[in-house]
Order: C-alpha cells, then structure tokens, then sequence
C-alpha cells in the first residue's frame, strides 16, 4: 500500500477563493482525521469520519469549512472562502478500529497551505 | 473532552545523553491508547512507542522508553543514548476507546521541539 495521499502537498491561494484539499487513506482503514498543524496550537483535530460518517466535527473552526467523505477511499476538506489565519499544515491520517483500535494512526505528508 | 498538554515548548540534550519530554492527559475514561509521535523536518509523522492503559508495564523501544503514570495520568517520554537523529517535534497523542459507541478520537499535543547537540 502507497499509504495516506494527500493532494496537492503545497497550495498558495489568495484571500476569499475556495480551497479543496484531498486525502486517500490506506485501503481498509475505517477511521479518517484531518488536522491542522500551526505553531501555536500544534495539531488540531478538526473532524473525523467512521466508515464514511462524519463523528465528530467539533473541531471545525467555523462555517467556511466542511468536510467530506463520498466512499472509503476519498476524503475532501474544503475552506470557502479561504482567509490568511487559515494558512497551515493540513494533515489527514486513517487509522484501523475495533480489534485495530491500539493500531497507530498513519499520516499522509500533509498540504501546506498559503492564504495571501 | 479529553485534552493533551505538553508544557515543554523545546528541549535541548546533549549526544549521548538521556532527555525526558513531559506530557499530561485529562479524561474520563478508564480505557483508551497513549502514543509518541515524532516528526523530523520532513513533516512525516512517524510512530515512536505506544501504551495501553490497562498495562501496568511501560513500554519500551530500543532506545525510547514510558513512564506511565495512570492515576497522575502523565505519560512521559524518555530517550536514552540520545542521536542526531532524534532531533525532530514529538507530539504526545491519547486515543479513546469508547467501546459504547465504538468511536475512537485521536488527539494531539502541542508538541515538544527536541534539539540534540553534537
């Protein structure tokens, strides 16, 4: 397996566009997080999807986010519109549950987006 | 809600030496997973050691060692023969283990910078 993909690993857009990031987890996995990492708050769960239902998305920092899941290999988090405090590491990560719930959670590379 | 601190922004170890990275945890649960992450430069998160929290025993990888404190729920990190190659972030991560709903959360610390001095 190829493991977690994030797309793309580098995105620079300017203030008040939309903003999509991608994620494909590692096949099997029925648990996927998306995070975001700044300096300030290390790395912060925004959502996260159990066979394809989204748990919990406490973490959404507002409305211009949202979050998606369409099948077990596809996860989009999409920012409209995007604003400069937006601008961070974004990191998806799946995971095994059940039996698997001790397992690691493996990360993808992670999309670092610039607002400007 | 559960929450993870780590009140060590960095750290520095001399080469060779043993460093110690803190890391605290608040919950209600009585069952769910700790974990060490490290993440060099390269932002890849890679999986140090993990625990689970009804062992008594702390774990140990080489190298990398717990001290798991259950009741003071403190779950610190110890690398031993410290190497160039350990400099990286570390982040101390709690997963639950809700066998009710049968969700389980993972989240993060803020994350200690270790530095290794040659």
């Amino acid at each position: 397996d190829a493991g977690v993909i994030q797309s793309p690993r580098h995105e620079v857009t300017e203030m008040g566009q939309e903003v999509t990031l991608r994620c494909k987890p590692i096949s099997g996995h029925d648990y996927l997080f998306w995070y975001r990492q700044t300096m300030m708050r290390g790395l912060e769960l925004l959502i996260y999807f159990n066979n394809n239902v989204p748990i919990d998305d406490s973490g959404m920092p507002e409305d211009r986010f949202s979050a998606k899941m369409p099948n077990a290999s596809f996860s989009t988090l999409k920012i409209q519109p995007s604003e400069p405090r937006d601008s961070a590491v974004y990191f998806c990560a799946s995971s095994g549950g059940g039996v698997w719930r001790a397992g690691e959670a493996f990360f993808g590379q992670g999309t670092r987006l610039t607002v400007v | 809600a559960q929450t993870v601190t780590q009140s060590q922004p960095e750290m520095s170890v001399q080469e060779a030496e043993t460093v110690t990275l803190s890391c605290t945890y608040d919950t209600s649960e009585s069952d769910y997973y700790l974990f060490w992450y490290k993440q060099p430069p390269s932002r890849q998160m890679i999986l140090v050691i993990r625990q689970e929290a009804y062992k008594q025993q702390n774990a140990t990888e080489n190298r990398f060692s717990v001290n798991f404190q259950k009741a003071a729920k403190s779950f610190s990190l110890k690398i031993s023969d410290s190497q160039l190659g350990d400099a990286a972030m570390y982040f101390c991560a709690y997963r639950s283990a809700d066998s009710t709903s049968g969700t389980y959360k993972y989240i993060f610390g803020t994350g200690t910078r270790l530095k290794v001095l040659a």
